[in-house]
């Protein structure tokens, strides 16, 4: 059971380049989201999803895109890399249904703006 | 605005019961989680109290007052596995149908020998 995968795990970007990070659920989950985690700090909010078709933006969504085409996949794009946006990203998932389901996270994925 | 204060760090012995606490303040509450996040690898859920009062998993129980927006994971017979960080996060919106949480900025727990 794969559960949540991300990729890729580790990326340099140059500042001002874009890239794709890929998040796909195996679970069936209508709930999925993207945190970012800086060191030493929290996960913080960019962008989620309630379903297909449906994306709002989180508490730091300046900088990012994202699209639910499927209910499998949602993916995270950034636009112009600036150094702010080196972090370690997760994305997450979790089922319909009662306020205390679980928030299933992906391994990470590492991203160095330069 | 929403913010979640528990303590940056802890150290406790092998074998010994260790306690974090967190307090919240946000605009909404739908109840209190502790994820538990090893170094390099991603947050794992522990627990959840949406209502007062303890709840007890294996070694782990978590606690939640309500009334005075304060919660605490407790640890029980320490293992040097237990080294990690652990995050509590209040459930405090459910506009829109979203599922949001916010994160503690983590209390990081040494077991030591």
């Amino acid at each position: 059971n794969a559960g949540v995968t991300q990729t890729p795990k580790f990326q340099v970007l140059k500042t001002g380049q874009s890239m794709t990070l890929q998040c796909a659920q195996d679970m069936n989950h209508e709930y999925m989201s993207w945190y970012r985690q800086d060191p030493g700090m929290g996960l913080r909010l960019i962008h989620y999803s309630v379903g297909a078709g449906i994306t709002d933006q989180g508490e730091v969504p300046n900088g990012y895109n994202v699209s639910r085409s499927t209910t499998e996949d949602f993916p995270l794009r950034l636009l112009s890399a600036a150094p702010s946006q080196t972090s370690v990203y997760f994305c997450a998932s979790s089922p319909t249904g009662a306020i205390g389901n679980t928030i299933y996270f992906g391994e990470g994925s590492w991203l160095t703006v330069v | 605005g929403q913010s979640l204060e528990q303590p940056s760090e802890v150290t406790a012995v092998e074998g010994a019961i260790v306690q974090i606490n967190c307090t919240y303040q946000t605009s909404g509450f739908y109840g209190l989680s502790w994820y538990q996040q090893h170094d390099g690898g991603a947050p794992t859920f522990l627990s959840y109290n949406a209502l007062d009062g303890l709840e007890e998993t294996g070694r782990f129980s978590s606690f939640l007052s309500r009334s005075d927006s304060y919660g605490y994971l407790l640890l029980q017979e320490l293992q040097m596995k237990d080294s990690a960080s652990y995050f509590c996060a209040v459930r405090d919106s459910l506009s829109g149908s979203a599922r949001q949480l916010t994160f503690g900025s983590g209390t990081q727990l040494t077991v030591l020998p």
